[in-house]
C-alpha cells in the first residue's frame, strides 16, 4: 500500500513564526515530492516540488527532502494570515494513479 | 501556464440524474484525471486517462465512468446520481518537471 502521511493539524502559529509541516512516504523508491496549498472551497495550487536531497528555496518557503528518513517537510517563514490553508503533501511513487496524496495539514496563522 | 478549465463550476441535479462534468486543457497533455474530495476524506482518484480512448479506474470508480475521445477533453459522467455523490470534483493534468499535477477550479455538485 503505498501512502503518504501528514498531521491533520490544525497547527497554529503566530504571524511572523515559521510554520513547519511534515510528511512521511512509504515508497522508498519515490523520486518526486510535491507541496501543494488549498484554501477553503479552492482547488489545490503548487507551491513546489523538490526531488534531490536537502533544502530548496522559493521565496518563504523552504522544501527539505530526507529520502533515508522518507520525510519531506515545508518550512514557511514570517507567516501571514493568508497563509492560513490545508497544505497537502504529494509522492510521485510511478506512473499516472500512483501520485499519492496526503491527507492535508490545516494551518491557521494567528494574527 | 497550464491551463486546465472545468466548465460547470456549481450543479444542483436531482438524485437518478445523468450528470456529465467537462475538463477542458488547452495543450497537448496525455494524462488526466478526476478526484473526488470530501472533508475528512482527502483526495480520492477516480478515473485516469492516458490518451484518447484510455483509462484506469482509480480508487473509487464505482458509479462513474469516463470519456476521452480528444486529447483536450477528459469527462466524468455519473450515470444516476445519487445523494452519495454530493462532493467536490477535481480535474487534473499531469506535466512537466517531475510529472507535476495541476488542478481545475473544481465543480461542486449536490445531488438532491
Amino acid at each position: 500500500q503505498k501512502e503518504v502521511e501528514q498531521n491533520s493539524g490544525p497547527l497554529s502559529v503566530p504571524e511572523g513564526a515559521i510554520a513547519s509541516l511534515n510528511c512521511t512516504y512509504s515508497d522508498r523508491g519515490s523520486q518526486s515530492f510535491f507541496w501543494y496549498r488549498q484554501y477553503s472551497g479552492k482547488s489545490p495550487e503548487l507551491i513546489m516540488f523538490i526531488y534531490s536531497n536537502g533544502d530548496k528555496e522559493d521565496g518563504r518557503f523552504t522544501a527539505q527532502l530526507n529520502k533515508a528518513s522518507q520525510y519531506v517537510s515545508l518550512l514557511i517563514r514570517d507567516s501571514q494570515p493568508s497563509d492560513s490553508a490545508t497544505y497537502l503533501c504529494a509522492v510521485n511513487m510511478g506512473y499516472g494513479q500512483n501520485f499519492v496524496f496526503g491527507p492535508g495539514t490545516r494551518l491557521s496563522v494567528l494574527p | 501556464d497550464v491551463k486546465v478549465t472545468q466548465s460547470s463550476r456549481y450543479l444542483v441535479k436531482r438524485t437518478g440524474e445523468k450528470v456529465f462534468l467537462e475538463c477542458v486543457q488547452d495543450m497537448d497533455h496525455e494524462n488526466m484525471f478526476w478526484y473526488r474530495q470530501d472533508p475528512g476524506l482527502g483526495l480520492r482518484l477516480i478515473y485516469f486517462s492516458y490518451d484518447v480512448k484510455m483509462k484506469e479506474k482509480g480508487d473509487i470508480p464505482e458509479g462513474y465512468s469516463v470519456s476521452r475521445e480528444k486529447k483536450e477533453r477528459f469527462s466524468l459522467i455519473l450515470e444516476s446520481a445519487s445523494t452519495n455523490q454530493t462532493s467536490m470534483y477535481l480535474c487534473a493534468i499531469q506535466t512537466g518537471a517531475g510529472n507535476t499535477i495541476y488542478f481545475g477550479e473544481g465543480s461542486w455538485l449536490t445531488v438532491v
